[in-house]
């Protein structure tokens, strides 16, 4: 079974700051690991996504990831926030197989303050 | 071109009710998946189709709960009786081929409320 922890529920960072989203999963296969974006109303948005390859993954708005097997941990960076920032950022795992059905952390509040 | 689109928004439904949840997925995706959002909550997995065959309903929390596609497009989530645990957001998401690398393409979810 794959699981993913989001720690804590909210974070808040001043404008221009660095964003840090963290995220630890759990696979008993190479997993393949996502980060989503859920904006108010709206549906999730791929941010970014490792599957195999280099362990350093951008993606879209700045913001990019790092895959550490031996910390099993996929965590969300972003250099300096915009209050556009503000969202929902939920991270996911996936294995390597043809049902590719995603498994959840419970999502991380990013609040921008001005 | 359109995105994955669902309906309704928005519905209320008393205990007891029996509810369709419709999902249009982008066009010529041959993968679509149903999640549930609780509040506060990450989405869970609740099935999955590969054209019109439904490969895995393993998420599927109770016989109250079905899903179909029967042309291999348009899909719809049905939940007999409802109750109050059933209030959540029911989000689909379609991919253009099956296995994990395809990206899936989440529609804005309909929120479903049972009083």
């Amino acid at each position: 079974a794959q699981s993913v922890t989001q720690l804590g529920s909210h974070v808040s960072v001043s404008e221009g700051a660095l964003v840090l989203l963290r995220c630890n999963y759990s696979s008993s296969v190479p997993p393949y690991l996502f980060w989503y974006v859920q904006y108010p109303n709206q549906g999730l948005q791929l941010l970014l996504k490792y599957t195999t390859g280099a362990t350093l993954v951008k993606g879209i708005n700045g913001f990019e990831a790092e895959f550490k097997k031996s910390e099993t941990s996929f965590h969300l960076t972003k250099p300096s926030a915009h209050m556009s920032d503000a969202a929902e950022y939920f991270c996911a795992v996936s294995d390597s197989g043809a049902n590719s059905k995603l498994t959840f952390g419970k999502g991380i509040t990013l609040s921008v303050r001005p | 071109g359109a995105g994955v689109s669902q309906s309704p928004r928005y519905k209320v439904a008393k205990r007891g009710q029996d509810v369709a949840l419709r999902c249009d997925p982008i066009s010529g995706h041959v993968s679509l998946f149903w999640y549930q959002q609780a509040l506060g909550q990450g989405p869970e997995f609740l099935t999955y189709f590969q054209n019109e065959a439904q490969l895995d309903k393993s998420g599927l929390p109770s016989d109250r709960f079905f899903a179909e596609r029967p042309e291999g497009s348009v899909s719809t989530l049905k939940i007999q009786r409802t109750q109050q645990e059933d209030s959540a957001v029911y989000l689909c998401a379609s991919s253009l081929l099956w296995g994990t690398v395809n990206e899936q393409y989440f529609g804005p979810g309909t929120r479903l409320t049972v009083t």
